[in-house]
């Protein structure tokens, strides 16, 4: 069974701070591995996605993400973080065999950043 | 291109009745999904469709869902009859294949409340 962990429940971080959320994963074999970011009363948005190649995944707004086999972690970066990032932010994750597109998520993670 | 849309999206109903939602998905994707995200989790894949076929629906509690997608584009979910743990946003998203790692694009949710 395929699972993923977002140890923080929230983030705070000052505008124009970096700022890191975390997430670890476990999957049978190679993962794919995605970002979703989740706006009051809307749905997710997709912001990145691994695959297979570099490490360092760059997605929308600015943010990447480094996947780390070894220590199967998958953490969303932004070098400098806006007030409008403040959101829920969901990671999941896909085994790479089997069929289905099938997605299991995280419990989120609030970012919020402050002036 | 437009996106996924739901209906309705907000719905009070008591427990012991019945609800339905739709789900029209943007325009080409084969694949359709329903999730079910009570507050503060992560969305938890109920169902998903191949065109108009079952792919996956592990996950659906069939006693009292029911998922529907006739025409291979827009599909219904129903639950009857409604507990009170089914309080929650439903989503729909959509994507190009399931082959691949597609990103799935989801619409605003429907927030379902059953007193």
């Amino acid at each position: 069974a395929q699972s993923v962990a977002q140890p923080e429940d929230q983030v705070n971080v000052a505008e124009g701070n970096p700022l890191t959320v975390k997430c670890t994963y476990s999957v049978s074999g190679n993962p794919y591995l995605f970002w979703y970011v989740q706006y009051p009363n809307r749905g997710l948005q997709f912001l990145l996605k691994y695959i297979t190649g570099d490490n360092l995944v760059k997605g929308s707004y600015g943010f990447e993400a480094e996947f780390n086999k070894s220590q199967t972690s998958f953490h969303l970066k932004k070098p400098s973080a806006l007030v409008s990032d403040s959101a829920l932010y969901f990671c999941a994750v896909r085994a790479l065999t089997g069929g289905g597109n099938k997605l299991t998520f995280g419990t989120g993670t609030q970012l919020k950043v402050e002036l | 291109e437009a996106g996924v849309a739901q209906s309705p999206r907000y719905k009070i109903i008591e427990k012991r009745q019945s609800v339905a939602f739709w789900c029209n998905p943007i325009s080409g994707h084969a694949t359709l999904y329903w999730y079910q995200q009570i507050l503060g989790q992560g969305p938890k894949l109920l169902i998903q469709f191949q065109n108009n076929g079952v792919v996956d629906d592990s996950q659906l509690p069939k006693d009292r869902f029911s998922a529907e997608r006739l025409k291979g584009v827009d599909s219904t979910l129903k639950i009857q009859p409604a507990k009170l743990e089914d309080s929650a946003v439903y989503l729909c998203a959509s994507s190009r294949g399931q082959g691949d790692p597609y990103e799935q694009y989801f619409g605003p949710g429907t927030r379902l409340t059953v007193t």
